[in-house]
């Protein structure tokens, strides 16, 4: 079965940086987009940034544009989202998705998430 | 960036109501379209993309539909674990927004 699992959260100081990954399993790793997706603490759903099947297309919220950077590594399975100089609003619960298809490149498997906490 | 609004913001049902819940799109997104189910304290579920179509292990009481940029999800008998925050997504550009959800609570 399809498995997603976050790891790299913690509690980060402003302006440092962290680096979240994704473990993937259970389904064929390079057909696949991938999607990060954060939710703040008692708030909504937002989008964070994308990588398409081959990693040849990101794309990223305005919100983190030019700090987060989307990856991935087809030897481990693994996805990443580099995080550089953390801000007190990037305090989130951060889920990774598998795309539906290349067409519908919307989630259909989550993982169960992995908390950062930006605070001095 | 394409809007998402979505109708109530809440409500309350009894076991066995009828649930309605709309998603308006600022502008046309075809039917690129999904919808998902948050419990509260677990990760998100997603129920159906393209509008109507369905994610894997979703019960048949759930439903999708669009109508131009007005897009409704639809319980027909809900049960005691359909009570949640649904959200819906539009996927048509990016950046992919999330509508605000909607609070579905026991009465």
């Amino acid at each position: 079965q399809v498995r997603l699992e976050e790891s790299g959260g913690g509690v980060v100081r402003p302006g440092r940086s962290l680096r979240l990954a994704c473990g993937a399993s259970g389904f064929t790793f390079t057909a696949f987009g991938m999607n990060w997706v954060r939710q703040a603490p008692g708030k909504g759903l937002e989008w964070v940034a994308s990588i398409s099947h081959d990693g040849a297309k990101t794309y990223y919220a305005d919100s983190v544009k030019g700090r987060f950077t989307i990856s991935r590594d087809d030897y481990s399975n693994t996805f990443y989202l580099q995080i550089l100089s953390l801000r007190p609003e990037d305090t989130a619960v951060y889920f990774c998705t598998r795309m539906s298809s290349a067409i519908h490149t919307t989630p259909d498997y989550w993982g169960q998430g992995t908390l950062v906490t930006v605070s001095s | 960036d394409i809007q998402l609004s979505q109708s109530p913001s809440s409500l309350s049902a009894s076991v066995g109501d009828r649930v309605t819940i709309t998603c308006r799109a600022s502008q046309g997104i075809t039917n690129y379209l999904a919808w998902f189910q948050q419990r509260p304290g677990k990760a998100p579920k997603s129920l159906f993309y393209a509008a109507s179509n369905f994610q894997s292990g979703v019960p048949s009481r759930f439903s999708g539909s669009a109508s131009g940029t007005y897009f409704t999800l639809t319980i027909t008998s809900v049960q005691p674990e359909d009570f949640a925050t649904y959200y819906c997504q539009q996927y048509y550009n990016y950046p992919h927004t999330f509508g605000p959800g909607t609070i579905v609570e026991i009465k």
